[in-house]
């Protein structure tokens, strides 16, 4: 079973405007992380929060956490066109910290100029 | 961070074939993952290349079908066997770096 379920699926704002996606999961992790992909490629890194952390910042990101509703948002600030992308959590939930990750849906956030 | 490569960024196969792609890390690690991404889902692993003993494969992934090798701490191949158009996808390795998980730039396989 998909361990992250991501809202919303789909979203479209105009640029400046902020843009928020949400993350929930099933299980006890060790960390959840955030992901961008662009047109099918790789992944790119954003953020990785720890699960004793409830807030982090990188520029215009923002991610919290929230465990004891085990779910997670990501915050996009005045966005831009170049944001446009598939955005998805993961989370590091097995025993030992191994490093296998279980994705996300996936929020698909369009970014109008 | 990480710097992943791979090799090769795309492919169109025939059905029955196999496809082999190669992963390079910039630093040693101990485990490197293989992920396959269906088209318009999510990622799901495959299996964890450990080096120095056989890979450990997910629930719906076999050996026979997704042979990985990992012959030391910086590389690791996986092989598409017997392609189907099933199999066409994006399969992407990652490995662990200081920050967190990092991915590589993916291998789009299209099977005809």
């Amino acid at each position: 079973s998909q361990q992250g379920e991501e809202d919303p699926q789909a979203l479209s704002i105009q640029e400046g405007e902020n843009a928020t996606m949400n993350c929930s999961y099933k299980t006890s992790i060790n960390n959840l992380q955030w992901y961008r992909q662009n047109s099918g490629r790789g992944l790119v890194h954003l953020i990785l929060i720890r699960s004793n952390e409830r807030e982090k910042h990188s520029g215009r990101l923002r991610v919290t956490l929230d465990t004891s509703k085990k779910s997670s948002s990501l915050l996009i600030t005045a966005s831009r066109a170049a944001d446009t992308a598939s955005y998805f959590c993961a989370t590091d939930a097995f025993s030992g910290n191994t490093g296998k990750l279980i994705f996300g849906q996936g929020t698909t956030l369009q970014v109008k100029p | 961070s990480a710097v992943i490569s791979q090799k090769p960024s795309r492919d169109i196969c025939q059905r029955g074939t196999s496809l082999t792609i190669q992963c390079q890390v910039d630093s040693q690690v101990t485990m490197m993952f293989w992920y396959r991404q269906q088209p318009g889902q999510s990622l799901t692993l495959i299996a964890t290349a450990n080096q120095g003993s056989e890979a450990t494969y997910e629930s719906g992934f076999v050996i026979d079908k997704f042979p990985i090798s990992r012959p030391n701490l910086t590389f690791s191949t996986l092989t598409v066997s017997n392609m189907s158009p099933e199999d066409s996808s994006i399969y992407l390795c990652s490995s662990r770096g200081s920050g967190g998980q990092y991915f590589g730039p993916g291998t789009r396989l299209t099977v005809t």
